[in-house]
């Protein structure tokens, strides 16, 4: 079974800064999706960015951007510029890409933007 | 915004009586989750479908139960609802008719209290 470890419950960076959370994951799958999402106090849950296993070039998009580590199985997500609409929940994830639909999730890490 | 909507939203109720929360999407997607979330847990997936009348168990699925009778709605029972079974429940939908791109749309989340 597939399983997610994000081993930072909270953090917290001011305005303006650069903050990286850190994602690592298990499995014996070659190809599958990682996904970075974030739930602000909304609760709602929104795509942040996403990246396919089998590319070794790391997805970024806008201010986020990953640096996907396949032998490592580490997928950590950097914000630059935080801006204090990043205050949220982080949740990484992790999909097979075939055979099972099922998306695992961490456990979260908890991102608070100083002003 | 994915068209996809859970009721209800808020609701609270007694140990050992029965509720089902309803998922309903226009997108004809075809893969549709029930997940719930729990602090310190993230999300756990209780049960998905892959398709109408078909569906399959998650992690967390004993006291749970869903059915799927049509593409749009996907409805989730807590036979006997307890106490432990107070979270946050999100329904979650990906995949048009015939591709999975990986990428999940959640609804607002039902907020279910168990006294």
């Amino acid at each position: 079974a597939q399983t997610v470890t994000q081993s930072q419950p909270e953090m917290s960076v001011q305005e303006a800064e650069t903050v990286t959370l850190s994602c690592t994951y298990d499995t014996s799958e070659s190809n599958y999706y990682l996904f970075w999402y974030k739930q602000p106090p909304s609760r709602q849950m929104i795509l942040v960015i996403r990246q396919e296993a089998y590319k070794q070039q790391n997805a970024t998009e806008n201010r986020f951007s990953v640096n996907f580590q396949k032998a490592a199985k580490s997928f950590s997500l950097k914000i630059s510029d935080s801006q204090l609409g990043d205050t949220a929940m982080y949740f990484c994830a992790f999909m097979k890409h075939a055979g099972s639909e099922k998306l695992v999730f961490g456990k979260g890490t908890k991102l608070t933007v100083n002003p | 915004d994915a068209g996809i909507t859970q009721s209800p939203r808020h609701k609270v109720t007694e140990t050992g009586t029965p509720v089902t929360l309803r998922c309903h999407q226009t997108e004809n997607h075809r893969y549709m989750y029930w997940y719930r979330q729990d602090p310190g847990h993230g999300l756990r997936l209780i049960h998905y479908s892959y398709g109408v009348k078909d569906t399959d168990k998650g992690e967390v699925s004993d006291g749970y139960s869903v059915s799927r009778s049509k593409t749009e709605d996907f409805l989730l029972t807590l036979e006997s609802a307890t106490s432990s079974q107070t979270s946050v429940y999100f329904c979650a939908i990906s995949g048009r008719a015939s591709a999975n791109t990986g990428e999940l749309f959640f609804g607002e989340g039902s907020r279910l209290t168990v006294l």
